[in-house]
């Protein structure tokens, strides 16, 4: 079975400074990757996606994250952020052949601070 | 459109109580599943459901059971609730179609077991 780790439980920043959460996947087969965002006392919302094509995304938040099959890694980076993005974060991998099953990391915690 | 709705949002039971969680999705997705959200855990799949008329295993089934009776609903329930059923439990639906699609989560219903 697929397993996602996320090793950064939570990750406190700075207002304005980089950020990357990391992301690796466990499944040399081909893969679908997402990132999810959850806000305090909400459910998930979809960041951004990886299906196929340019192994870069983005989100329309700032946000990006690239596929690296060699290193099986799907790290979330912003170059900048915001106190707005103070949530939770997920990566989450579906395997081609069974395309209904979602195994999702364990989250990051991520706090920015004025 | 309302998207994923659940109902409870809160409840607190008393060991060995049942309930019934019930979630509704108005995007006429075929697939839904139910998931339980734990700290430092991530989120972990109970049972999902194809079809109406059509319900799953997933990653921790014991001591749930689900129905589909119609396509837009999908009920979560809890027979003799215990207190390892404390949790956060989310709904979500998705489109199939031959395609990977995204996962559309509901706000969660917040459960506890005394």
């Amino acid at each position: 079975a697929q397993s996602v780790t996320q090793l950064d439980s939570q990750v406190p920043v700075f207002e304005e400074a980089p950020v990357e959460l990391r992301c690796n996947y466990s499944s040399s087969v081909s893969v679908y990757l997402f990132w999810y965002v959850q806000y305090p006392n909400q459910g998930l919302q979809l960041l951004l996606k990886y299906l196929s094509g340019s192994t870069l995304v983005e989100s329309i938040n700032g946000f990006e994250a690239e596929f690296n099959k060699s290193q099986t890694s799907f790290h979330l980076r912003k170059p900048s952020v915001h106190i707005s993005d103070t949530a939770e974060y997920f990566c989450a991998v579906t395997e081609g052949y069974n395309f209904n099953k979602f195994y999702f990391g364990s989250g990051t915690k991520l706090n920015v601070k004025p | 459109n309302a998207g994923v709705t659940q109902t409870p949002k809160f409840r607190v039971l008393k060991t060995g109580q049942s309930m019934t969680l019930l979630c509704a999705q108005d995007m006429n997705h075929e697939y839904m599943y139910w998931y339980r959200q734990d700290p430092g855990m991530g989120l972990r799949l109970i049972h999902y459901s194809v079809g109406e008329g059509t319900t799953a295993k997933g990653e921790v089934p014991d001591g749930y059971n689900v129905s589909r009776l119609k396509k837009q609903n999908f009920l979560l329930g809890l027979e003799s609730a215990a207190p390892s059923q404390t949790s956060v439990y989310f709904c979500a639906s998705s489109h199939t179609g031959g395609m990977v699609n995204e996962q559309f989560f509901g706000p969660g219903t917040r459960l506890t077991v005394l």
